[in-house]
């Protein structure tokens, strides 16, 4: 298994055009994060998927912010209308358990730019 | 959780010299504290996982240590390298719930050869 991976890599749009991203997690790992990393600040939790099921939402996750993940394998998170103020690292990490103590394996990252 | 610190913001660290960095978290609901080594253009790296009181771990020339009554960890980089150049990011998980990671804002360590 090669990791956990993130499509694209970058990704420059104009504001108010939707975007979408996509995370293969490590195969088998039940757990999905999504994270999202802006200038001088650490990562921020957005999301998690417990196999298919979106059991927590962020407050940062506004609703033009969707994330799925059909079928408990590789999930996508879409924005909607975007805005400068989306501009980010946005990460994404598979565990394969449901402890805090289980390491989570992460992504590159997509970095994302609104003109 | 509300505030993960970490201190300094960036080190400069001569080729050689050794060096270590804070991370500060509550005490209260803790459950885990996670090390992450995040090189440019690359994933970020698990260095190590910790939940007991005085544990001390350590991988190569680089240990940690984490004290949950007072709440604050420490991680240690002996001789260090040009390779060690890189964010370093603390984070720490509650007892319940997502076992969402809460970072801090990251030690920026730049070797200077």
């Amino acid at each position: 298994d090669t990791g956990v991976s993130q499509d694209p890599r970058h990704k420059i749009t104009k504001r108010g055009q939707n975007v979408t991203f996509r995370c293969d997690p490590i195969s088998e790992h039940n757990r999905l994060y999504w994270y999202r990393q802006t200038l001088g600040q650490g990562p921020e939790f957005l999301t998690y998927f417990q196999n298919e099921a979106q059991l927590e939402k962020s407050r940062l996750l506004s609703d033009r912010f969707s994330a799925e993940r059909p079928k408990g394998s590789f999930s996508t998170l879409e924005i909607q209308r975007t805005e400068q103020g989306d501009s980010a690292m946005y990460l994404c990490a598979s565990s394969p358990g449901t402890s805090g103590y289980n390491e989570q394996f992460f992504g590159p990252g997509t970095r994302l730019t609104v003109l | 959780i509300l505030n993960v610190e970490q201190s300094p913001q960036s080190l400069h660290v001569q080729e050689g010299d050794s060096t270590n960095f804070t991370c500060s978290f509550p005490s209260s609901n803790f459950y885990a504290l996670h090390w992450y080594r995040w090189e440019t253009a690359k994933s970020p790296e698990a260095l190590f996982v910790m939940t007991l009181n005085g544990d001390e771990k350590k991988k190569g020339r680089i240990s940690a240590t984490l004290n949950t009554k007072e709440g604050y960890s420490y991680l240690y980089i002996k001789g260090s390298q040009p390779e060690d150049s890189a964010t370093y990011l603390c984070a720490s998980t509650e007892v319940q719930g997502a076992q969402k990671l809460v970072f801090g804002q990251g030690t920026r360590l730049t070797i200077n050869p």
